[in-house]
């Protein structure tokens, strides 16, 4: 597609459950990532994926989160045993370049998930 | 620890005053600086900025990197309601812990415009 879609665009869920949110990067983009942005705060960064090699995970808060992506496609963040403090909303960007030259220039983000525990 | 500091959180002015945002940071092995304007949930690039001194100009925003002092300003002049937004900073650090590093983002500053 023209841009990077994520879906579900909100989700609402019982403290407890599991959630799966769904990035669909641009075709041709290697680079993937995830990022959280609680009200009021900044982006946190959480998961980094380039190609084929092994996922950067040193952003994610806990075990309770895990991501995956298979080759340059789509990517799923799963959130298990869901909290309340997980609720916010949850961007996905990709960009075209890897490593230095990626550095954040060309990334385009999602519209994003806005995740609410209730 | 890495972090990217802007101010002020927020800010509310009229159209047609001129505003300068600021973003200071400290970052291990910086290699650039970005700036992000956020209207609803998605963030849109507008400027790159990685040697000090040289401005980036694009239309009324311009920005500027002082890599001695460890921080950046983006300035808007004459300022339209359609400026009001998010404005996030970003800075890329290599982590450590990971493979190819990642963007550390400030909390941002809320630009409100008033007609």
């Amino acid at each position: 597609g023209a841009g990077v879609s994520q879906s579900p665009s909100n989700k609402v869920t019982e403290k407890g459950k599991d959630v799966e949110l769904r990035c669909d990067p641009i075709s041709g983009h290697t680079a993937l990532y995830w990022y959280r942005q609680r009200l009021g705060q900044g982006l946190e960064f959480l998961i980094y994926f380039q190609g084929n090699s092994a996922p950067d995970k040193s952003g994610l808060p806990s075990d309770r989160f895990s991501a995956e992506r298979t080759g340059e496609s789509v990517s799923t963040l799963t959130i298990q045993r869901t909290q309340q403090e997980d609720s916010a909303v949850y961007l996905c960007a990709s960009s075209p370049l890897t490593g230095q030259q990626g550095a954040g220039y060309g990334y385009t983000f999602g519209s994003g998930t806005r995740l609410t525990v209730v | 620890e890495d972090k990217v500091v802007q101010s002020p959180l927020s800010l509310v002015v009229h159209e047609g005053d001129t505003v300068t945002l600021n973003c200071s940071y400290e970052v291990t092995n910086f290699r650039s600086l970005l700036w992000y304007k956020q209207e609803k949930k998605a963030p849109t690039f507008l400027f790159m900025l990685t040697s000090s001194g040289i401005e980036k100009k694009s239309g009324r925003l311009s920005s500027i990197l002082d890599k001695k002092e460890l921080f950046s300003i983006l300035n808007i002049t004459a300022t339209q309601t359609g400026d009001s937004a998010v404005y996030l900073c970003a800075v890329w650090g290599v982590n450590y812990g990971g493979s190819q590093g990642n963007l550390i983002f400030g909390k941002g500053t809320k630009l409100s415009v008033k007609p």
